[in-house]
Protein backbone atom coordinates (compact mmCIF):
# COMPACT_ATOMS: atom_id res chain seq x y z
CA UNK A 1 0.00 0.00 0.00
CA UNK A 2 3.05 2.55 0.39
CA UNK A 3 3.97 2.20 -2.99
CA UNK A 4 3.71 4.22 -6.00
CA UNK A 5 4.10 2.44 -8.95
CA UNK A 6 5.80 4.55 -11.92
CA UNK A 7 5.97 3.96 -15.66
CA UNK A 8 7.62 3.33 -18.42
CA UNK A 9 10.87 2.79 -17.30
CA UNK A 10 12.30 4.20 -19.99
CA UNK A 11 10.52 6.59 -22.81
CA UNK A 12 11.77 7.88 -26.12
CA UNK A 13 10.92 11.23 -27.70
CA UNK A 14 11.19 12.66 -30.96
CA UNK A 15 11.92 16.34 -30.18
CA UNK A 16 8.95 18.73 -30.03
CA UNK A 17 6.59 15.67 -29.07
CA UNK A 18 5.24 15.04 -25.71
CA UNK A 19 6.52 12.78 -23.33
CA UNK A 20 4.14 11.29 -20.48
CA UNK A 21 4.92 9.88 -17.10
CA UNK A 22 2.45 7.82 -15.38
CA UNK A 23 2.10 7.24 -11.48
CA UNK A 24 -0.14 4.98 -9.36
CA UNK A 25 -0.55 5.00 -5.77
CA UNK A 26 -2.90 3.32 -3.12
CA UNK A 27 -2.46 4.73 -0.13
CA UNK A 28 -5.08 7.29 0.39
CA UNK A 29 -3.77 9.25 3.12
CA UNK A 30 -0.95 10.97 0.37
CA UNK A 31 -1.50 14.52 0.12
CA UNK A 32 1.52 15.85 -1.60
CA UNK A 33 2.77 14.29 -5.14
CA UNK A 34 6.40 16.08 -6.50
CA UNK A 35 7.82 15.10 -9.66
CA UNK A 36 11.83 15.85 -9.86
CA UNK A 37 13.93 15.55 -12.37
CA UNK A 38 17.02 14.08 -12.19
CA UNK A 39 20.20 14.26 -14.68
CA UNK A 40 23.40 11.85 -14.41
CA UNK A 41 25.36 12.16 -11.55
CA UNK A 42 23.22 14.81 -9.69
CA UNK A 43 20.93 15.20 -7.13
CA UNK A 44 17.15 15.33 -8.17
CA UNK A 45 15.50 18.52 -8.43
CA UNK A 46 12.03 19.31 -7.68
CA UNK A 47 10.27 19.94 -10.75
CA UNK A 48 6.27 20.42 -10.45
CA UNK A 49 4.23 19.53 -7.47
CA UNK A 50 0.49 18.65 -6.74
CA UNK A 51 -1.90 18.47 -3.90
CA UNK A 52 -4.95 16.49 -4.43
CA UNK A 53 -7.62 19.05 -4.87
CA UNK A 54 -6.42 20.28 -8.11
CA UNK A 55 -6.54 17.84 -11.28
CA UNK A 56 -4.23 19.46 -12.98
CA UNK A 57 -0.71 22.43 -12.73
CA UNK A 58 0.89 23.44 -15.09
CA UNK A 59 4.52 25.02 -15.06
CA UNK A 60 5.72 26.23 -18.04
CA UNK A 61 5.98 23.11 -20.80
CA UNK A 62 5.09 20.84 -17.78
CA UNK A 63 1.66 19.65 -17.16
CA UNK A 64 0.93 17.32 -13.99
CA UNK A 65 -2.52 15.36 -14.08
CA UNK A 66 -4.31 14.17 -11.23
CA UNK A 67 -6.67 11.36 -11.33
CA UNK A 68 -8.00 11.12 -7.17
CA UNK A 69 -11.00 8.34 -7.87
CA UNK A 70 -8.11 6.57 -9.83
CA UNK A 71 -5.52 7.05 -7.52
CA UNK A 72 -3.34 8.35 -10.37
CA UNK A 73 -0.96 11.09 -11.33
CA UNK A 74 0.98 11.60 -14.48
CA UNK A 75 3.63 14.56 -15.60
CA UNK A 76 3.22 15.65 -19.32
CA UNK A 77 6.56 17.48 -20.65
CA UNK A 78 5.16 19.58 -24.41
CA UNK A 79 6.98 20.23 -26.91
CA UNK A 80 9.76 17.96 -25.44
CA UNK A 81 13.39 19.24 -25.91
CA UNK A 82 17.02 16.93 -26.07
CA UNK A 83 17.63 19.27 -22.54
CA UNK A 84 14.96 17.52 -21.39
CA UNK A 85 16.57 13.91 -21.59
CA UNK A 86 17.19 13.07 -17.60
CA UNK A 87 15.66 10.68 -15.49
CA UNK A 88 12.05 11.34 -14.11
CA UNK A 89 10.66 10.21 -10.31
CA UNK A 90 7.30 10.84 -9.01
CA UNK A 91 6.99 10.39 -5.00
CA UNK A 92 4.40 10.67 -2.63
CA UNK A 93 3.72 11.96 0.64
CA UNK A 94 1.92 11.05 3.44
CA UNK A 95 0.43 14.34 5.22
CA UNK A 96 1.86 15.19 9.11
CA UNK A 97 4.95 12.85 7.79
CA UNK A 98 8.31 13.90 6.89
CA UNK A 99 8.54 10.11 4.60
CA UNK A 100 7.80 10.70 1.06
CA UNK A 101 7.72 7.18 -0.92
CA UNK A 102 9.69 7.38 -4.42
CA UNK A 103 8.51 6.08 -8.53
CA UNK A 104 11.33 3.78 -9.96
CA UNK A 105 12.14 6.31 -12.29
CA UNK A 106 11.57 7.02 -15.86
CA UNK A 107 14.62 7.31 -18.15
CA UNK A 108 13.57 10.11 -21.00
CA UNK A 109 15.23 10.66 -23.98
CA UNK A 110 14.41 13.51 -26.24
CA UNK A 111 16.03 12.84 -29.61
CA UNK A 112 17.27 16.09 -31.87
CA UNK B 1 24.78 30.49 -2.06
CA UNK B 2 21.99 28.63 -0.20
CA UNK B 3 22.31 24.81 -0.73
CA UNK B 4 23.21 21.27 0.35
CA UNK B 5 26.61 19.88 0.13
CA UNK B 6 27.82 16.21 -0.13
CA UNK B 7 31.15 14.95 0.08
CA UNK B 8 33.52 13.33 -1.09
CA UNK B 9 31.68 13.49 -4.34
CA UNK B 10 33.53 9.74 -4.88
CA UNK B 11 34.49 7.65 -2.40
CA UNK B 12 36.36 4.07 -2.42
CA UNK B 13 36.19 1.55 0.60
CA UNK B 14 37.58 -1.70 1.24
CA UNK B 15 35.30 -4.45 2.47
CA UNK B 16 35.52 -4.82 6.58
CA UNK B 17 35.69 -0.82 6.91
CA UNK B 18 33.58 1.94 8.13
CA UNK B 19 33.20 5.47 6.17
CA UNK B 20 31.33 8.37 6.86
CA UNK B 21 29.78 10.75 3.91
CA UNK B 22 29.06 14.21 4.92
CA UNK B 23 26.11 16.16 4.23
CA UNK B 24 26.13 19.81 5.37
CA UNK B 25 22.77 22.72 4.64
CA UNK B 26 23.01 26.36 5.26
CA UNK B 27 19.11 26.72 4.15
CA UNK B 28 17.96 26.47 7.88
CA UNK B 29 16.25 24.04 7.34
CA UNK B 30 15.09 21.76 10.27
CA UNK B 31 14.49 18.17 8.44
CA UNK B 32 17.43 16.12 6.96
CA UNK B 33 17.30 12.94 5.14
CA UNK B 34 19.43 10.21 3.79
CA UNK B 35 18.58 8.30 0.80
CA UNK B 36 20.41 5.35 -1.41
CA UNK B 37 19.65 5.40 -4.84
CA UNK B 38 20.48 1.84 -6.72
CA UNK B 39 19.47 1.79 -10.39
CA UNK B 40 16.40 0.38 -10.96
CA UNK B 41 15.10 1.19 -7.50
CA UNK B 42 13.80 4.55 -6.85
CA UNK B 43 14.84 6.94 -4.20
CA UNK B 44 14.61 4.39 -0.43
CA UNK B 45 15.22 6.38 2.43
CA UNK B 46 17.61 5.28 5.40
CA UNK B 47 17.03 7.54 7.84
CA UNK B 48 15.84 11.21 9.05
CA UNK B 49 16.40 13.91 11.58
CA UNK B 50 13.06 16.14 11.93
CA UNK B 51 15.58 18.48 14.46
CA UNK B 52 18.59 18.22 16.06
CA UNK B 53 19.35 14.88 18.63
CA UNK B 54 16.71 13.23 17.17
CA UNK B 55 16.75 10.94 13.88
CA UNK B 56 14.52 8.21 12.51
CA UNK B 57 15.36 4.64 10.94
CA UNK B 58 13.64 4.72 7.12
CA UNK B 59 12.87 1.56 5.60
CA UNK B 60 16.27 0.18 4.45
CA UNK B 61 18.76 1.76 7.86
CA UNK B 62 20.18 -2.02 8.40
CA UNK B 63 24.04 -1.32 8.68
CA UNK B 64 24.27 3.01 8.59
CA UNK B 65 23.70 5.14 11.18
CA UNK B 66 23.97 8.78 11.31
CA UNK B 67 24.10 11.45 14.19
CA UNK B 68 22.52 14.96 14.04
CA UNK B 69 24.81 17.51 16.24
CA UNK B 70 24.51 20.58 14.85
CA UNK B 71 21.22 22.02 12.78
CA UNK B 72 23.21 21.94 9.31
CA UNK B 73 25.54 18.47 9.83
CA UNK B 74 23.47 15.20 9.55
CA UNK B 75 27.01 12.48 8.36
CA UNK B 76 26.27 8.92 7.66
CA UNK B 77 28.42 6.61 8.58
CA UNK B 78 28.16 3.32 6.26
CA UNK B 79 29.28 0.47 8.80
CA UNK B 80 31.00 -3.44 7.71
CA UNK B 81 27.58 -4.59 8.86
CA UNK B 82 26.14 -2.81 5.70
CA UNK B 83 26.03 -6.27 3.17
CA UNK B 84 26.03 -4.34 -0.18
CA UNK B 85 27.04 -0.93 0.34
CA UNK B 86 27.90 0.47 -3.48
CA UNK B 87 25.20 3.04 -4.54
CA UNK B 88 24.76 6.48 -4.99
CA UNK B 89 24.09 8.53 -1.34
CA UNK B 90 22.02 11.38 -1.49
CA UNK B 91 20.79 13.88 1.45
CA UNK B 92 18.13 16.25 1.19
CA UNK B 93 16.58 18.80 3.66
CA UNK B 94 13.29 20.11 4.22
CA UNK B 95 11.95 23.46 6.17
CA UNK B 96 10.32 20.90 8.28
CA UNK B 97 6.87 19.96 9.95
CA UNK B 98 4.09 21.60 7.81
CA UNK B 99 2.08 20.95 4.69
CA UNK B 100 3.77 20.03 1.59
CA UNK B 101 7.36 21.22 2.74
CA UNK B 102 9.57 20.62 -0.37
CA UNK B 103 13.01 18.48 -0.41
CA UNK B 104 16.16 20.34 -1.67
CA UNK B 105 18.62 17.43 -2.46
CA UNK B 106 22.92 17.57 -2.40
CA UNK B 107 24.66 16.41 -5.56
CA UNK B 108 25.37 12.87 -4.11
CA UNK B 109 27.97 10.73 -3.17
CA UNK B 110 29.23 7.67 -5.02
CA UNK B 111 30.36 5.12 -2.58
CA UNK B 112 31.85 1.58 -4.40
CA UNK B 113 33.11 -1.34 -2.24
CA UNK B 114 36.67 -2.76 -3.85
Amino acid sequence: QQQVKQSPQSLIVQKGGISIINCAYENTAFDYFPWYQQFPGKGPALLIAIRPDVSEKKEGRFTISFNKSAKQFSLHIMDSQPGDSATYFCAARTSGTYKYIFGTGTRLKVLA
Amino acid sequence: DGGITQSPKYLFRKEGQNVTLSCEQNLNHDAMYWYRQDPGQGLRLIYYSQIVNDFQKGDIAEGYSVSREKKESFPLTVTSAQKNPTAFYLCASSIGWGSYNEQFFGPGTRLTVL
